[in-house]
Parts: structure tokens; sequence; C-alpha cells
């Protein structure tokens, strides 16, 4: 089946804009995970979901960042009034509990946001 | 100390070796662990994961962890060309902590 897809794929804002970033998972997948990866670095937890409810959100690095997943399968990223360092790859992914133990999290493409 | 730890490489090997990268997590109660691999420009791509103690195969890869010494480690024999990428270790349940990732080049 289809993968987790994000959009979109590339976006450059100037300084102070609003963005959002939107992300499918895979269809049937209960959790939904954001994480930022800047040039060079691995990829950094932002926040997570189980269905629509958000249950970790420690990675949000202030209060412009804000994701909401309203009906447990889209999910949208959304950051306010974005700053030069905002700029990296924000990836999605998604994972079906397995129930033993390891579930593994499927990536999309992720979106490469260039701030101005 | 940052809580994952990988040698940023690169680590260069020619086609047909063993590539061994390495990998050490400072939370001992970490109980899952995950090679990804990552080309160049693309996303992560799971290629191993493990939670037991001892080595695990799948093909060419060979993923070993040891919770005492606090390390998993990565083995990937018959190096391909194709094997040129980012080797992501990551740590953890539901929030993956990533290490930095090491750079793999392997040379016809």
């Amino acid at each position: 089946g289809a993968g987790v897809s994000q959009s979109p794929r590339y976006k450059v804002a100037k300084r102070g804009q609003d963005v959002a970033l939107r992300c499918d998972p895979i269809s049937g997948h209960v959790s939904l995970f954001w994480y930022q990866q800047a040039l060079g670095q691995g990829p950094e937890f932002l926040t997570y979901f189980q269905n629509e409810a958000q249950l970790d959100k420690s990675g949000l690095p202030s209060d412009r960042f804000f994701a909401e997943r309203p009906e447990g399968s889209v999910s949208t990223l959304k950051i306010q009034r974005t700053q030069q360092e905002d700029s990296a790859v924000y990836l999605c992914a998604s994972s079906y509990p397995s129930g033993g133990g390891i579930d593994t999290q499927y990536f999309g493409p992720g979106t490469r946001l260039t701030v101005l | 100390q940052k809580e994952v730890e990988q040698n940023s490489g690169p680590l260069s090997v020619p086609e047909g070796a063993i590539a061994s990268l390495n990998c050490t997590y400072s939370d001992r109660v970490s109980q899952s662990f995950f090679w990804y691999r990552q080309y160049s420009g693309k996303s992560p791509e799971l290629i191993m994961s493990i939670y037991s103690n001892g080595d695990k195969e799948d093909g060419r890869f060979t993923a070993q962890l040891n919770k005492a010494s606090q390390y998993v480690s990565l083995l990937i024999r018959d190096s391909q060309p194709s094997d040129s990428a980012t080797y992501l270790c990551a740590v953890g349940f539901q929030k993956l902590v990533f290490g930095t990732g090491t750079r793999l080049l392997v040379s016809p």
C-alpha cells in the first residue's frame, strides 16, 4: 500500500511567516510522530500522537510550534513566526502497534523548510 | 554527553568487505534499538531492529546488542556500493533518540 506522504515537499518562507506542514500516515496506523532533522544531524523528536491524542510534545522547541491530529489520521505541524533556525527537514513517521514490543516507525519523504 | 553516540565517519570499505558500524547509548533502561539507512536527500529506512542481547541476522546485515556495555552495532557483510549511505542508530520505544549517523562509503 501507499507509504507515509508529506506535503509540501519543499517550503520557502520569509522570516516571521507562519507555515503548515501536512502528514498523511499509512492507512490504519495508530501512532504518528514528527521529527526535525537539521543538516548533518540525526532526526530529533518533536511530538507523538496515538490516534487523536497528543501523548508527548516534549520535543517541540518553543510555543511557536504546534501540532494537531484532530481525526486521528492526517496531522499538521504548524510553525508560527518562523525563524531562520527553524530551517530543517521535518519528517513524519507512523506505526501500527504490534503488541509485541517493537513498533516499526515508517518515515515519509519529509518537508524541507527554508526560512529566509 | 549525547544520549546516542556514533562516529560520524566516513567509514570507507572496499566492495565485498565487512563494514562495522558502532553506537553507544547512555540510558540504561533503553529496551528497543534500531538501525536506519538514509541516502542523501532521502528519508530514513529501517534496516534492523533488536531488543534482546546477542546477535540478530537478516540477510547481509547483523545487529549486535550488548546492554551491559550499552552498545549496539551493525555488521554489513559483502558490502556493495549501493550500501553507501548514512546509517543512523536509534534508541527508544515510541520517542526515538537518534545518533548523528555514520557515513559509509563502499568503493568498487
